[in-house]
């Protein structure tokens, strides 16, 4: 089992719909939760961190993170043709006297279509 | 405030040649980390530090690779010798600490071994 999941995808979705991007996660330990965006050629950009059960907003951007269920998504309201772009979710365990991680799925690829 | 920086953007070698990558990470950000992004794949943690010293090399291929954070600032990641399956986008990026907190990436460096 990989330790941070995601479908590869391409998830399409017409400008201006809802993209419902999904993360399911191995280890019950993992503390905190992060998605990045990464356009084609381009580094990973932190767009959203969440820390605790529930959801968390920022702008069009929710986060939705059930830890019970090692589940987290992301969600893209009105979808744009900026934001086709692949989405990584990272998972994050830290415990006193080891090193902290950082694990990356292999992230989902979003088209949005005109 | 100056992200990440990082050079050379491209490098090209050939295998059993040696290449040497250099990062410069947000200023006050007392955590370095070294990743390898292989085409359509997460970023895979190599190597990070705290200030100069290294906190976690578990994956670092030290057969090959070598990395080295003088002063607690900028950072050097070595290849030598280089394997076509090195080819990949080497980034660096950094953080306010171990402690969960953000981690924010630089441009990368594009490598291509033949």
């Amino acid at each position: 089992q990989k330790e941070v999941e995601q479908n590869s995808g391409p998830l399409s979705v017409p400008e201006g719909a809802i993209a419902s991007l999904n993360c399911t996660y191995s280890d019950r330990g993992s503390q905190s939760f992060f998605w990045y965006r990464q356009y084609s050629g381009k580094s990973p950009e932190l767009i959203m961190s969440i820390y605790s059960n529930g959801d968390k907003e920022d702008g069009r951007f929710t986060a939705q993170l059930n830890k019970a269920s090692q589940y987290v998504s992301l969600l893209i309201r009105d979808s744009q043709p900026s934001d086709s772009a692949t989405y990584l979710c990272a998972v994050w365990r830290w415990d006193t006297g080891t090193a902290s991680k950082l694990t990356f799925g292999t992230g989902t690829r979003l088209q949005v279509t005109l | 405030e100056a992200g990440v920086a990082q050079s050379p953007r491209y490098k090209i070698i050939e295998k059993r040649q040696s290449v040497a990558f250099w990062c410069n990470p947000i200023s006050g950000h007392a955590t370095l980390y070294w990743y390898q992004q292989i085409l359509g794949q997460g970023p895979k943690l190599l190597i990070q530090f705290q200030n100069n010293g290294v906190v976690d090399d578990s994956q670092l291929p030290k057969d090959r690779f070598s990395a080295e954070r003088l002063k607690g600032v900028d950072s050097t990641l070595k290849i030598q010798p280089a394997k076509l399956e090195d080819s990949a986008v080497y980034l660096c990026a950094s953080s306010l600490s171990l402690a969960g907190y953000e981690q924010y990436f630089g441009p990368g460096t594009r490598l291509t071994v033949t």
